[in-house]
Parts: C-alpha cells; structure tokens; sequence
C-alpha cells in the first residue's frame, strides 16, 4: 500500500492488560520505526527494523515490551501487563533506506 | 547526544503574513532533515524532506533551508492561510544510528 496503515485506532486496557498494536509498512519499505508520543510532541524512539530483523532495540522497556516484524505480516507491539505510564500514542514510521519517513496516524492506547 | 530544538514553541498569526519557523541540532552527522505538521489527535505529514547535501527543498508555498555545518534549518511559509495551522516538527535522521530524532514543535496559529 502506499501509506502507513495502523491498527486499532484507539485501544482501552485495564491496568495489568495486554495489548496489541500493528502497523503494515508502505510496500517495498525496509525499514521500520516505532515512536511513542506522551506529553505534547514529546516522541520517545521504541524499537527500529530492517526487514524483519531487529535494527535497534535501545528505547524498548523489555521487561514489558516486545515487537515483532514478520514476513508477509503487519509489524506489531506487544505490552504485556500494561501500566497507567504506558497511555499514549504509538507511531509506526517507515522509510526506504535512508530516505524520506512516513508515518501512520498512530493508535491512541488508554490504560485505565 | 543529539538535541533539536524549535523556535518559537508557539506562534499566532494573522492571515497572509509570511513567516519563519526555525529549527537547531547540536549534531551536524546527519542524513537528512524532514518537516512534518501535525494537526491535532492526528498523525504526522511529511512536508519537506532535505538530504544533508542540499541546502532547500520547495513545495509550493513551503520553503525549508538547511546549513549542516551551522545546525540550522527554517521552514518558510508564505502568505500564510488558516488551514495551515498545526504543529510543525523538525526531524533529524542520524547518520550513525539511523534514528529519528524529532524537534519539540512550534504550535502555529493562523488567524483569520
């Protein structure tokens, strides 16, 4: 496709919940970023891929968080055991290499 | 550590005036530069994307410039119109780390 497709759009989670997050790359791209924005504009870097291997994994909690990026499958991010701190919106980017990045329109995840 | 900074944080204005959005990073080992505008509970749209060796981009009534050596980019918008208020972010790609690194934002307001 030619945008960055996110999914759900909006997701609830109970304290101590999973949840499940998926972005589908725009086709042909090789890299792919995940972004979480608290606060205004502030966008923390999560997690990066090439293909399906994991690029660089430096701002992922990984006691709680996973993401995956699968042949043939939309990427996703998994929180196990969600946390009020973890309500935000989650951005999925992804770029051909080294050139321009496109953003999805983010899910927006509520713990409450 | 690469830090991008956006001046103004804010900025109200009313219709038909041109005016300058600037952004700084301490960095100068980047790829390239991107400007985004985001409205409001939306997501990202990329406006202009600038490779480290060029100095401007243009579309239509955008103009952003970059000095590499400096750390500085601006985004120009002339005769400006209401539609195009959002927030406007400045995003590096690092040369190292092939990391995103986004702006704090400038919140534009264009007034009838």
């Amino acid at each position: 496709g030619e945008e960055v497709a996110q999914t759900p759009k909006h997701l609830v989670r109970g304290e101590g919940q999973k949840a499940k997050l998926y972005c589908a790359p725009i086709k042909g791209h090789s890299y792919v970023f995940w972004y979480q924005q608290v606060l205004k504009n502030e966008f923390k870097f999560l997690i990066s891929f090439q293909n399906e291997n994991v690029f660089d994994e430096t701002g992922m909690p990984k006691e709680r968080f996973s993401a995956k990026c699968l042949p043939n499958s939309p990427c996703s991010l998994e929180i196990q055991a969600t946390k009020l701190e973890d309500s935000a919106v989650y951005f999925c980017a992804s770029s051909q290499s080294f050139t321009e990045a496109f953003f999805g329109q983010g899910t927006r995840l509520t713990v409450v | 550590k690469q830090e991008v900074t956006q001046i103004p944080a804010a900025l109200s204005v009313p219709e038909g005036e041109n005016l300058v959005l600037n952004c700084s990073f301490t960095d100068s080992a980047i790829y390239n530069l991107q400007w985004f505008r985001q409205d409001p509970g939306k997501g990202l749209t990329s406006l202009l994307l600038i490779q480290s060796s060029q100095r401007e981009q243009t579309s239509g009534r955008l103009n952003a410039s970059l000095d590499k050596s400096s750390g500085r980019s601006t985004l120009y918008i002339a005769a400006s119109q209401p539609g195009d208020s959002a927030t406007y972010l400045c995003v590096v790609l690092m040369d190292s780390s092939y990391k995103l690194i986004f702006g704090s934002g400038t919140r534009l307001l264009v007034r009838p």
